[in-house]
């Protein structure tokens, strides 16, 4: 079964531009999570959406990020103007939630393998 | 409030021994999920264990096993005859279970980097 697919894998871009982070979940699942990881600050939740809605942005650190998801397939994550401090892994995972206590893999958050972005 | 405590920052071990990984959570919820992640030095967040809060059995996957204690709120990770494959941080995390009215997301712990000495 192919997992959370995340692009681009590495990315390195100039401070002021525009960056779009890609994943898509896994399918059937519907939640999905946009997170941060850094030395400093370990990982951060961003934003994260159920059905396509976001639910969740009060970790989107300004408005210079952006989240959307337009279907139940794909999201993005936009940086717009990037900055050297925005250099970090971004990580999407996916989700569905389940009260059935039988299907193993429901409320577990897989990860994608992550977005390396670096802003010089 | 929700909070999920490795207190451990950094263990370092030689190859073949055994090692734990204590993590010590709080909520206040009656269902909520567990968690462990690995993120080896390649840098991916892997997925290795959910265990739910009405399930304390303890489990063995291989070398891992995992010892979950409500009474002490404690899920403790234990990797027996440790290998430098090993080598990772590990984080153990949190998450209520989903509702309406939840916030549905994981707490994490701050993570402990394991070092497996050849």
């Amino acid at each position: 079964d192919a997992g959370v697919i995340q692009s681009p894998r590495h990315e390195v871009t100039e401070m002021g531009q525009e960056v779009t982070l890609r994943c898509k979940p896994i399918s059937g699942h519907d939640y999905l999570f946009w997170y941060r990881q850094t030395m400093m600050r370990g990982l951060e939740l961003l934003i994260y959406f159920n059905n396509n809605v976001p639910i969740d942005d009060s970790g989107m650190p300004e408005d210079r990020f952006s989240a959307k998801m337009p279907n139940a397939s794909f999201s993005t994550l936009k940086i717009q103007p990037s900055e050297p401090r925005d250099s970090a892994v971004y990580f999407c995972a996916s989700s569905f939630p389940t009260r059935d206590r039988n299907k193993a893999s429901g409320n577990t958050i897989y990860f994608g393998e992550g977005s390396w972005l670096t802003v010089v | 409030a929700q909070k999920v405590t490795q207190a451990q920052t950094e263990i370092s071990v030689v190859e073949k021994e055994d090692v734990t990984l204590d993590c010590v959570y709080e909520t206040r919820d009656t269902t909520y999920y567990l968690f462990w992640y690995k993120q080896p030095p390649s840098g991916e967040l892997v997925f290795l264990i959910r265990r739910n809060s009405f399930d304390e059995q303890n489990e063995i996957s291989g070398r891992y096993s995992w010892n979950f204690q409500k009474s002490t709120s404690s899920f403790n990770f234990t990797i027996t005859a440790s290998q430098v494959v090993d080598s990772a941080v590990y984080f153990c995390a949190l998450s209520e279970a989903p509702t309406m009215h939840s916030n549905y997301q994981l707490i994490w712990g701050a993570g402990t980097k394991l070092i497996i000495k050849p």
